[in-house]
């Protein structure tokens, strides 16, 4: 139990480009799902938490406006880097916080992005 | 602030043990978690720790001391594929947020 996908696996786009990410918990309902960004060779950094329906919370240094966030259900969240740019570029990794009672988070399998 | 510390990078030999220590500084200590992580995949949930003492997993056990913000990461009878990063993270309060420490590459060899 307990899984959680990510789509696409990974993506190349161009520069002014925006992408969307999805997050799905496949197999239990997430009441919170956060986003984390990961540069070679460095741990996760949290961008921003979401909660089914209300606004995410972000991080300081994420830009909201840039990065969106939609949770729109117990099992979707989406992320979409809007106007990508080369330093953009990164492992994106969802994860996922089942119903109260439960402090693990379950990792996505990631979606590697490269602007060009 | 936080700070989470745990070493860079450790080497050991097939069929040993490993310790991968964390420390941690941190206001409203409210849990601690290992992930394991393999390169270019997403982290592995290990082992969640928020009382004191020694949680037992199989091969893997986890630590905790909370007077000493400290905990550690035991793997018993390595294996090459515990080849891989292992990530300290810290829960804060009564939230849901995790700050993760740089994690540790620790390299089985045969």
């Amino acid at each position: 139990g307990a899984v959680v996908s990510q789509h696409p696996s990974w993506v190349i786009c161009k520069s002014g480009t925006s992408v969307k990410i999805e997050c799905r918990s496949l197999d239990f309902q997430a009441t919170t799902m956060f986003w984390y960004r990961q540069f070679p060779k460095q741990s996760l950094m949290l961008m921003a938490t979401s909660n089914e329906g209300s606004k995410a919370t972000y991080e300081q240094g994420v830009e909201k406006d840039k990065f969106l966030i939609n949770h729109a259900s117990l099992t979707l969240s989406t992320l979409t880097v809007t106007s990508a740019h080369p330093e953009d570029s990164s492992f994106y990794i969802c994860s996922a916080k089942g119903l109260a009672g439960t402090d693990t988070q379950y990792f996505g399998p990631g979606t590697r992005l490269t602007v060009l | 602030g936080q700070n989470i510390d745990q070493p860079t990078e450790m080497t050991a030999t097939e069929g040993a043990i490993v310790q991968i220590n964390c420390t941690y500084q941190t206001s409203g200590f409210n849990g601690l978690f290992w992930y394991q992580q393999h390169a270019g995949e997403a982290p592995t949930f290990l082992s969640y720790n928020v009382l004191d003492g020694l949680e037992e997993k199989g091969r893997f056990s986890s630590f905790l001391s909370r007077s000493k913000g400290y905990s550690y990461l035991l793997l018993k009878e390595l294996q090459m594929k515990d080849s891989a990063s292992y990530l300290c993270a810290v829960k804060r309060n009564a939230g849901n947020m995790l700050t993760f420490g740089g994690g540790t590459r620790l390299m089985v060899k045969p």
